[in-house]
């Protein structure tokens, strides 16, 4: 079955800009959005189709995705963004989830 | 608003079974796949299964194959899980989750979901 990976935790800075990676076997030919989810309520998408962000989603946020890896950008940090976020893809007709991303702001 | 509400989650012993139901609001229900994606205690994301605008087509995680069963109503504007033979691993809290074609499928609007826990 298919996988995607994320690193377990990722520590940022405010104002920097975080990164958060997905890793999958040819995974610039699917789609990959992006989902970020804060203690003790449901998933938010922020990214859809790659690079696109729903209204209501800063412009701070950002995706990219090629090749092998899906990349979730934060630039200009806030400590609102402290939470956990994961990456989706489709093989066939099952959604695949990477196992999360704890972003800190430090 | 697009609101969705899940409810009948709560506590089940070993092999036995429970039905999730979810109830949209706000937007043409047909139109729109659904599916279940479950989060156990302090663990990630874990896709359950999905059903196509229709109710033609669904489509189930190799974990609940053959013990899950989804559907839907359009004309009640209802979606359901059946839960049969469940495990101490289905200890989850679940969640029904809105997937827009146009989007890639991906999942737009989500309940806040209910909590299945099996335990004897």
């Amino acid at each position: 079955s298919y996988e995607v990976t994320q690193p377990p935790s990722v520590s940022v800075s405010p104002g920097q800009t975080a990164s958060i990676t997905c890793s999958g076997d040819k995974l610039g030919d699917k789609y990959v959005c992006w989902y970020q989810q804060k203690a003790g309520q449901p998933p938010v998408l922020v990214i859809y189709q790659d690079t696109k962000r729903p209204s209501g989603i800063p412009e701070r946020f950002s995706g990219s995705n090629s090749g092998n890896t899906a990349t979730l950008t934060i630039s200009g940090t806030q400590a609102m963004d402290e939470a956990d976020y994961y990456c989706q893809a489709w093989d066939i007709s099952t959604a695949v989830f990477g196992g999360g991303t704890q972003l800190t702001v430090l | 608003e697009v609101q969705l509400v899940e409810s009948g989650g709560g506590l089940v012993q070993p092999g036995g079974s429970l039905r999730l139901s979810c109830a949209p609001s706000g937007f043409t229900f047909s139109s729109y796949a659904i599916s279940w994606v479950r989060q156990a205690p302090g663990k990630g994301l874990e896709w359950v299964s999905g059903i196509v605008g229709s109710g033609a087509r669904t489509y189930y995680a190799d974990t609940v194959k053959g013990r899950f069963t989804i559907s839907r109503d359009n004309s009640e504007n209802t979606l359901s899980l059946q839960m049969n033979s469940l495990r101490a691993e289905d200890t989850a809290v679940y969640y029904c989750a809105r997937a827009v074609e146009d989007s890639g499928y991906s999942f737009d609007s989500w309940g806040q979901g209910t909590l299945v826990t099996v335990s004897s």
